[in-house]
């Protein structure tokens, strides 16, 4: 089965710096890959994703870089703000499923 | 379009006593995913089903759970003979009809307690 690792597993930024979450998978059949972003007590929703035939894709102040020879992709997240403190979780996926990594907590301070 | 709905959404359950999750897809999905989520994990998944299918249950505990998801109706994920280890917040997700798709939406989840 596919091996997911989430890099770090907290991070804590200051509001307006940049955040980024790097995301390892081992199945290299694997073609999607999503990031989710789950508030405390809440449903994860789908925030971006990409697939395996683009590299990098943009909205707005979330973009996703992905590279498959090496078998990870990435999650950035520019001039953060408060409300983007969460866990964020990738999920490429594999098979019939997405496998999930063990998320990052990310903490925007004031 | 409602999205994906769940029910109950919080259930509690003696130790031995039946759970019976349910879950209604987004309109025009007929894929359904079940995970399970342990405090401060992710999510784990356990099953993949389709209308009168189950596709793929390799995530599924081989015994006292159980799925089903019937041409009407929710789904349903079954837990027999629940123990306090069942203890956590079980997300449904559903996909798109249209073949090629794996975006899932989530419901917003079943906590389950066993006392």
């Amino acid at each position: 089965g596919e091996n997911v690792e989430q890099h770090p597993s907290t991070l804590s930024v200051q509001e307006g710096d940049s955040a980024v979450i790097k995301c390892t998978y081992s199945d290299s059949a694997s073609n999607y890959f999503p990031w989710y972003k789950q508030e405390l007590g809440k449903r994860p929703q789908l925030i971006i994703d990409i697939r395996s035939n683009v590299g990098e894709k943009k909205d707005q102040r979330i973009a996703v870089t992905l590279n498959k020879t090496a078998k990870h992709f990435s999650l950035h997240i520019t001039e953060t703000q408060p409300e983007d403190s969460a866990v964020y979780f990738c999920a490429p996926w594999a098979g019939n499923m997405l496998t999930f990594g063990g998320g990052t907590r990310l903490m925007v301070k004031p | 379009n409602a999205g994906v709905m769940q029910n109950p959404r919080h259930l509690v359950r003696r130790r031995g006593q039946e759970a019976r999750l349910r879950c209604s897809p987004m309109k025009g999905h007929s894929h359904v995913y079940w995970y399970r989520q342990l405090p401060e994990e992710g999510l784990k998944f356990m099953v993949y089903l389709q209308k009168e299918n189950i596709i793929d249950e390799s995530g599924m505990p081989k015994e006292r759970f159980s799925a089903e998801f019937p041409k009407e109706g929710p789904s349903i994920l079954r837990i027999q003979q629940v123990v306090r280890g069942d203890s956590a917040a079980y997300f449904c997700a559903s996909s798109p009809d249209w073949g090629g798709s794996n975006e899932q939406y989530f419901g917003p989840g079943t906590r389950l307690t066993v006392t």
